[in-house]
C-alpha cells in the first residue's frame, strides 16, 4: 500500500540551529512530493514541491527539500531556524492522482 | 483573493444531532477535496470532487457521511446522525484542476460531539 512515513514525531531546536525533518515513502513509482506546514488553529500551508527535475527544491519560508530516488526520501531542511517556524509539518505524496496521502506529520518546537 | 473558506469554525454538537459543515473554494477551481484530521489518524481524504462531480468518495467513513456540491462555489459535508467519535477538525481544499495545481486548504472546522 501507499504510505508516507515521518519518523520523528517532535523535533526540538534552538533557534538559530539547522533543521533536517524526515520523509520516506513506499511504493516504487516516483510520486509527487510536497511539504506542507500546519500552525496552531490554521490550515495546511504549501512549503514547496517536487514533480520533475532538479532534486533540489526551493520552497518558502527559507526551506528547501531533496530529493532521493534511492533512498526513497524527501527530507525538509532549513539552514537557520527561526522562532516563528514551530509548527506540525507534514509530507505528502501523489501518486499521479489527485489524492494526497499525508505522513503523520513532525511536531517542531523552537527554543530561544 | 479570500481562499477557501470554510463555516463555522468550531461546532459543538449532541450525539445524534445532524451536522453541517459548508466550503466556498477558491474561485475558479474546480477541483474540491474533504479531510478529516485526528490525533490517531492523522489526516485522511474522505471525498473530492471534480467540476462539481464526486470523483472518488472511498474515504468516506460510513453511511453517516454525505457530501454533495451543488455549484462551483459552495460544498458541504453532513453527518447524520453524529456521534462521538466524529470529533475531529474537517479540512476543505481546492485546486484548479484535476493533476492541475497545488491544493489551497481552508482553516478547517473543529467539531466536537458529545
Amino acid at each position: 500500500a501507499q504510505s508516507v512515513t515521518q519518523p520523528d514525531i517532535h523535533i526540538t531546536v534552538s533557534e538559530g540551529a539547522s533543521l533536517e525533518l524526515r520523509c520516506n515513502y513506499s511504493y516504487g513509482a516516483t510520486p509527487y512530493l510536497f511539504w506542507y506546514v500546519q500552525s496552531p488553529g490554521q490550515g495546511l500551508q504549501l512549503l514547496l514541491k517536487y514533480f520533475s527535475g532538479d532534486t533540489l527544491v526551493q520552497g518558502i519560508k527559507g526551506f528547501e527539500a531533496e530529493f532521493k530516488r534511492s533512498q526513497s526520501s524527501f527530507n525538509l531542511r532549513k539552514p537557520s531556524v527561526h522562532w516563528s517556524d514551530a509548527a506540525e509539518y507534514f509530507c505528502a505524496v501523489s501518486y499521479n492522482t489527485d489524492k494526497l496521502i499525508f505522513g503523520t506529520g513532525t511536531r517542531l518546537q523552537v527554543f530561544p | 483573493d479570500a481562499g477557501v473558506i470554510q463555516s463555522p469554525r468550531h461546532e459543538v454538537t449532541e450525539m445524534g444531532q445532524e451536522v453541517t459543515l459548508r466550503c466556498k473554494p477558491i474561485s475558479g477551481h474546480n477541483s474540491l477535496f474533504w479531510y478529516r484530521q485526528t490525533m490517531m489518524r492523522g489526516l485522511e481524504l474522505l471525498i473530492y470532487f471534480n467540476n462539481n462531480v464526486p470523483i472518488d468518495d472511498s474515504g468516506m467513513p460510513e453511511d453517516r457521511f454525505s457530501a454533495k456540491m451543488p455549484n462551483a462555489s459552495f460544498s458541504t459535508l453532513k453527518i447524520q446522525p453524529s456521534e462521538p467519535r466524529d470529533s475531529a477538525v474537517y479540512f476543505c481544499a481546492s485546486r484548479p484542476g484535476l493533476n492541475e495545481g497545488e491544493q489551497f486548504f481552508g482553516p478547517g472546522t473543529r467539531l466536537t460531539v458529545l
